[in-house]
Formats: C-alpha cells, sequence, structure tokens
C-alpha cells in the first residue's frame, strides 16, 4: 500500500475562495483523521470518520470547515469561504482501530490563504 | 495545563550524544505514540506502546502508566535525527476515546 494521500501538497489560495484537500486512507483502515497542524496550537484534531461516517466534528472550527467522506477510500476536507486564518498543515491519517492501534498520516497540505 | 506536556521545547544536540525526550500526560490513555517530522515532511509513526519500553535501532521509547510519564531516547544521536518528535496519547475513554491529544513536539537539532 502507498500510505496515506492527500492531494493536493500545497495549495495557495485567495481569501473568500473555496478550497478542497483530499484525502485517500490506507486500504482496509476504518477510521480517518482530519488534523491541522500551526505554529500557535500545534496538532488538532478537526473531525473523524469511522466506516464513513462522521463520529466526532467536535473540533471543526466553524461552519465554513465540512469534511465528506462518500466511500472508504475517499475523503474531503473542505473551507468555503477561506480564510487567512485559516493557514495551516492539514493532516490525513487513518487507522485499523482505536484502541491501541497505529496511526498512519499522509504528507500533509500545506494551505496558504492570502 | 495541557493534558499532554512534552519537555524540553527545544533540543540541541551534538552528534554521538544521548538524547532524552519527556512527555507526561494527564489523560488515561490505551497507547502512547511518539511521532516524528522532518521539516517540511510529513509525520511518522515511531512509537505505540501502551506499557514498558520498545526499541527500534538507536531509538528506545519507555512509558510509566502510574507516573503517567513517557520518554524517547536517542543512543548515538546524528544529524539525520534533527527533527520535530511528538508526544500522542490515546484516550482511553469518555467522549474523547480513541482521539489523539498531542504535545507541542520537541524541536532537536543535532550538529555534526
Amino acid at each position: 500500500d502507498a500510505g496515506v494521500i492527500q492531494s493536493p501538497r500545497h495549495e495557495v489560495t485567495e481569501m473568500g475562495q473555496e478550497v478542497t484537500l483530499r484525502c485517500k486512507p490506507i486500504s482496509g483502515h476504518d477510521y480517518l483523521f482530519w488534523y491541522r497542524q500551526t505554529m500557535m496550537r500545534g496538532l488538532e484534531l478537526l473531525i473523524y470518520f469511522n466506516n464513513n461516517v462522521p463520529i466526532d466534528d467536535s473540533g471543526m472550527p466553524e461552519d465554513r470547515f465540512s469534511a465528506k467522506m462518500p466511500n472508504a477510500s475517499f475523503s474531503t476536507l473542505k473551507i468555503q469561504p477561506s480564510e487567512p486564518r485559516d493557514s495551516a498543515v492539514y493532516f490525513c491519517a487513518s487507522s485499523a482501530g482505536l484502541a491501541d492501534t497505529e496511526a498512519f498520516f499522509g504528507q500533509g497540505t500545506r494551505l496558504t490563504v492570502v | 495545563k495541557n493534558e499532554v506536556e512534552q519537555s524540553p521545547q527545544n533540543l540541541t544536540a551534538q552528534e554521538g550524544e544521548f538524547i532524552t525526550i519527556n512527555c507526561s500526560y494527564s489523560v488515561g490513555i490505551s497507547a502512547l505514540h511518539w511521532l516524528q517530522q522532518h521539516p517540511g515532511g510529513g509525520i511518522v509513526s515511531l512509537f505505540m506502546l501502551s506499557s514498558g519500553k520498545k526499541k527500534h535501532g538507536r531509538l528506545i521509547a519507555t512509558i510509566n502508566i502510574q507516573e503517567k510519564h513517557s520518554s524517547l531516547h536517542i543512543t548515538a544521536s546524528h544529524p539525520r535525527d534533527s527533527a520535530v518528535y511528538i508526544c500522542a496519547a490515546r484516550n482511553a475513554g469518555g467522549t474523547s476515546y480513541g482521539k489523539l491529544t498531542f504535545g507541542q513536539g520537541t524541536i532537536l537539532t543535532v550538529h555534526p
């Protein structure tokens, strides 16, 4: 397996534009996580899915953020409209379970909103 | 107070030195993860442990469940070990079950 694949690796967009980040988890993993990393706050969980169903979205900062997982091999994180404070690195991770299983991270998407 | 605290925040060493990074947590956990992040790169899982000690090459991770403390050791450090090391606690119960709570990371720089 190629691991967790995220796209794009880098995204620069203007304030107010819609941004869509994509993630392909490792095949067979039932859990998918979206994290955001900033200098100020470190890594934060935004939302996670189990078997394509959103389980906990309490970390999603605002209604401008939405995430979907239409099938087991694909998830999106959308920001509409984007703002400069959304600039961060967004990581997707997947795992086979929740308790004592490893989490595998994608390479991240570095988002810059100007 | 953060639920997961790492120390030190920054660490500079000379090649060959023995390095220790500490992690203390206040939540009940099912596992403790050590992650490595290189500049501009993704995050790689180094260890996942729930008790005792694990070793992989020059890296050793230990955990003391009673004291809620874990350490990551690097023996014979090398400049390529320069990275950010992140401790993450996987919550064991309640509404946060299964979630990873991250430390702020330790920036390690190893000079030749």
